[in-house]
């Protein structure tokens, strides 16, 4: 089973632009979460979508959004990118069949770099 | 508030020598711990969960084990493919908080031969 992918890998932009990123889950995963990795903050939690609905958002501004599309597939989106916003940005998919707590599983990253 | 403490920060031992990393966490409701560990650059590979206390799993040289306030993560023998940052991570059991994991800030280990 092919595991999460994230595109691009890597991405350089400059302060005020908007970057979209883009996830693929494990297939027959339904929720699909991102997460923004920085050496000073460790990983923190962006949002989590499950059925095309933003279940969780974490504590970031609203330049940070994101969707899921009925496949599964989930987007984010940085606007007005700050230097601040340079981080890995992973994505992480589980099964969510509501029974039990479902691990999630990590794509590679995202790396951006914003100048 | 939920909240994960690990320890130590960095760990260098040598080939053969056992260890154990600590992972301390405060949650209201432990749906589930999660140890992963993540080489540089790359997306945190999943190791172990971790639902109740008394609860061990094991995988090659690693040990996870959980009581109501930590988890340990044993590593027997380790070998320099071991190096590399541990990360812990709960679920809290709240349905406003599903999806989301809070994440120590890891413990980096470098295994030398």
């Amino acid at each position: 089973k092919a595991g999460v992918t994230q595109t691009p890998r890597y991405l350089i932009k400059t302060r005020g632009q908007q970057v979209t990123l883009s996830c693929s889950p494990i297939s027959g995963h339904r929720s699909v979460s991102w997460y923004q990795q920085t050496p000073g903050q460790g990983l923190q939690f962006l949002f989590e979508y499950f059925s095309e609905t933003q279940r969780n958002k974490g504590n970031f501004p609203g330049r940070f959004s994101g969707r899921q599309f009925s496949n599964s597939r989930s987007e984010m989106n940085v606007s007005t990118l700050e230097l601040g916003d340079s981080a890995l940005y992973l994505c992480a998919s589980s099964p969510d069949r509501g029974l039990a707590s479902d691990t999630q599983y990590f794509g590679p990253g995202t790396r951006l770099t914003v100048l | 508030e939920d909240q994960v403490t690990q320890s130590p920060e960095a760990l260098r031992l040598q080939e053969g020598e056992s260890s154990s990393l600590n992972c301390s966490y405060t949650v209201s409701g432990l749906r589930g711990l999660f140890w992963y560990r993540q080489d540089p650059g790359k997306g945190p590979e999943f190791l172990f969960t971790l639902y109740s206390a008394g609860e061990e799993k094991e995988k090659e040289r690693l040990k996870a084990t959980l009581t109501k306030k930590e988890s340990f993560l044993h590593i027997t023998a380790p070998k320099p493919e071991d190096s590399a940052t541990y990360l812990c991570a709960v679920q809290a059991r709240r349905g406003s908080t599903l999806g989301r994991l809070y994440f120590g800030r890891g413990t980096q280990l470098t295994v030398w031969p």
